[in-house]
């Protein structure tokens, strides 16, 4: 159980388009979505929370016109990388917590991320 | 804001020796600390956890003790495996599962045969 897909697993685009992240959780109603960058080898930086039904919280530095997030349901939240450079290559990964246990977190596998 | 701070890799041992990484932190009220696992080409997965201070966390042989008065949260097992091979990341929520968590810099594990 718990159990969080992403989709795609990874995507390549020009510089100056946007990109489509899906988050979803298959087999449990998420009511809380966080949203992760991850640099090689690095560790994992939360960019934002988001409720659903509610506006996302950001975190500092975090540009939330670049960076869309819209959790439309409880099962799922997507992040679209507006205007993409160079700079956003990244692996964003996202989890989700549950009625069951809200203090764990399941992730999702990632989503590689390169820009052109 | 909170903090983990964990040793960094990588970390080489032969199979069937003891390992220890280490994870302190710094958070406000009564955090809950995590360690995660990342297998090469996965995602992550919730190794262990533990709530409260003295509770220790437990799985597939891995340990971890919650330890308030040191602010520590140590990862041990006594005998590692080749398959124990990944990148391990110590964290820390205190906000109940409604704030984000805050991870440590990862430890790169490799275990030789």
């Amino acid at each position: 159980g718990a159990v969080v897909s992403q989709h795609p697993s990874w995507v390549i685009c020009k510089s100056g388009t946007s990109v489509k992240i899906e988050c979803r959780s298959l087999d449990f109603q998420a009511t809380t979505m966080f949203w992760y960058r991850q640099f090689p080898k690095q560790s994992l930086m939360l960019m934002a929370t988001s409720n659903e039904g509610s506006k996302a919280t950001y975190e500092q530095g975090v540009e939330k016109d670049k960076f869309l997030i819209n959790h439309a349901s409880l099962t799922l939240s997507t992040l679209t990388v507006t205007s993409a450079h160079p700079e956003d290559s990244s692996f964003y990964i996202c989890s989700a917590t549950g009625h069951a246990s809200t203090d764990t977190q399941y992730f999702g596998p990632g989503t590689r991320l390169t820009v052109l | 804001g909170n903090s983990v701070t964990q040793m960094e890799g990588p970390v080489t041992l032969s199979e069937e020796a003891f390992l220890t990484i280490n994870c302190t932190y710094t958070a406000t009220g009564y955090p809950s600390l995590f360690w995660y696992v990342q297998y090469p080409g996965e995602g992550l997965q919730l190794l262990l956890k533990a709530t409260k201070a003295d509770d220790k966390g437990s799985n597939k042989g891995f340990e971890a003790t919650y330890r308030k008065e040191t602010t520590s949260f140590h990862l041990e097992k006594g005998s590692v495996q080749v398959s124990d091979s990944a990148v391990y990341f110590c964290a820390v929520d205190s906000g109940g599962g409604a704030d984000g968590l805050t991870f440590g810099k990862g430890t790169h594990l490799i275990i030789q045969p």
